[in-house]
């Protein structure tokens, strides 16, 4: 199953609502997954089964379904918001990720 | 606490082999199926390969099958990459991460817990 993740890059100021998609190329029901990465770090888990938010990550992330788009949301961008954010399926193997997006400071 | 630890990597020339290692704790390691996810360079993430709770059942990309082989030693909490046949395309940084929910390699929710990665470097 192929994702197709948009936009690849972002620019955005702090307290901007901020809005990440990803296509799946098929069905994959709720089996996504959204994962925050700094410069230098492991993936950090956001939010899983498309629409829950891990323990311990802030409210302004939430994640939303419609078929087989998805989409990740920052309520309002936070100086320590500034990543690459990847979406990935586990509905099937061979597991994919998307190609990431990377928010930038405007 | 859940920890995993990755080691192993290193230097090494085309052609070579190369055995990583991912060690858990905080968990009961073989209640879970564990992946290796692995990042070149610059370039985004791409999952490896996966391996069931109790090391039966195991997956791979089309990148890796037949070169690399996933396996695990429950007794000892500790994952393994082998890596053969080497290519300057495999350099990369790899990670182990946990399923968050299942023992088995079924359809599942995310990657809950990772390492923090070993670099592989593969030049003449």
């Amino acid at each position: 199953t192929q994702l197709s993740q948009s936009p690849s890059f972002l620019s955005a100021s702090v307290g901007d609502r901020v809005t990440i998609t990803c296509r799946a190329s098929q069905g994959i029901s709720s089996y996504l997954a959204w994962y925050q990465q700094k410069p230098g770090k492991a993936p950090k888990l956001l939010i899983y089964a498309a629409l829950t938010l891990e323990n311990g990550v802030p409210s302004r992330f939430s994640g939303s379904a419609s078929g087989t788009e998805f989409t990740l949301t920052i309520s309002s961008l936070q100086p320590e918001d500034f990543a690459t954010y990847y979406c990935q399926q586990l509905h099937s193997y061979p597991l994919t990720f998307g190609g990431g997006t990377k928010v930038e400071i405007k | 606490e859940v920890h995993l630890v990755e080691s192993g990597g290193g230097l090494v020339q085309p052609g070579g082999s190369l055995r990583l290692s991912c060690a858990g704790s905080g968990f009961t390691f073989n209640d879970y199926a564990l992946s290796w996810v692995r990042q070149a360079p610059g370039k985004g993430l791409e999952w490896v390969s996966a391996i069931s709770g109790g090391g039966a059942e195991t997956f791979y990309a089309d990148s890796v099958k037949g070169r690399f082989t996933i396996s695990r030693d429950n007794s000892k909490n500790t994952l393994y990459l082998q890596l053969r046949s080497l290519r300057a395309e495999d350099t990369a940084v790899y990670f182990c991460a946990k399923d968050q929910t299942y023992h088995d390699l079924v359809s599942s929710y995310s990657l809950d817990y990772w390492g923090q990665g070993t670099l592989v470097s593969v030049s003449p």
